[in-house]
């Protein structure tokens, strides 16, 4: 049971180039979230999406997309990476919020030059 | 998150005294979490508090939730080595919308 995958683990960018960030949870959870953490701020949500064909914005959804087309996948994409998205990224997923727990990937350093 | 307050922001404790932290919203929570982050890893589940006044306790840990549901609080019991983290409470604001606080960094000396 592989619970909440993310992949890559490491990544570096130049200015302007795209990427996607990939989270696979195997737990048929519902709820899924994206976070940034940033030294000093905590984990700051980016967007969340509470079923498949449903996304909405965080407190931080600038320079982002998202979307949720299967249960399993949620990707984030940044389309034309700056300086400012350097961060480490966490993806998470809940089965029942409010009832249980959050359960966490193991997060992406993201460097952009 | 601006919704949640934690303070302090960073403490440095002896070993084997004991530390509290706290964690506050201007609203309603309906599910307050507590996690906890070593350094350049990922977050560990330690506590999950629903109901106003509700405590629970893990080893040395303890967390409770007032009876508003506006603040909770961390108590580590006679600190050792492995408290030493970052921690995190989170919040549900609205259905499947968790957010945190900016976290409380607690280093423990010999």
């Amino acid at each position: 049971n592989a619970g909440v995958t993310q992949t890559p683990k490491f990544q570096v960018l130049k200015t302007g180039q795209s990427m996607t960030l990939q989270c696979a949870q195997d737990m048929n959870h519902e709820y899924m979230s994206w976070y940034r953490q940033d030294p000093g701020m905590g984990l700051r949500l980016i967007h969340y999406s509470v079923g498949a064909g449903i996304t909405d914005q965080g407190e931080v959804p600038n320079g982002y997309n998202v979307s949720r087309s299967t249960t399993e996948d949620f990707p984030l994409r940044l389309l034309s990476a700056a300086p400012s998205q350097t961060s480490v990224y966490f993806c998470a997923t809940n089965g029942q919020p409010m009832n249980t727990e959050a359960f966490f990937g193991q997060g992406t350093r993201l460097t952009v030059v | 998150s601006q919704e949640l307050e934690q303070s302090p922001q960073s403490l440095i404790v002896q070993e084997g005294k004991n530390l509290t932290i706290n964690c506050t919203s201007s609203k309603t929570l309906y599910g307050l979490y507590w996690y906890k982050q070593k350094y350049g890893e990922g977050l560990i589940f330690l506590m999950m508090l629903q109901k106003g006044g509700e405590e629970k306790s893990h080893e040395k840990i303890t967390a409770k939730l007032d009876e508003k549901k506006q603040q909770s609080s961390l108590h580590i019991t006679a600190s050792q080595p492995s408290h030493a983290g970052t921690y995190l409470c989170g919040a549900d604001f609205s259905w499947g919308k968790l957010q945190f606080g900016a976290g409380t960094q607690v280093v423990v000396t010999p």
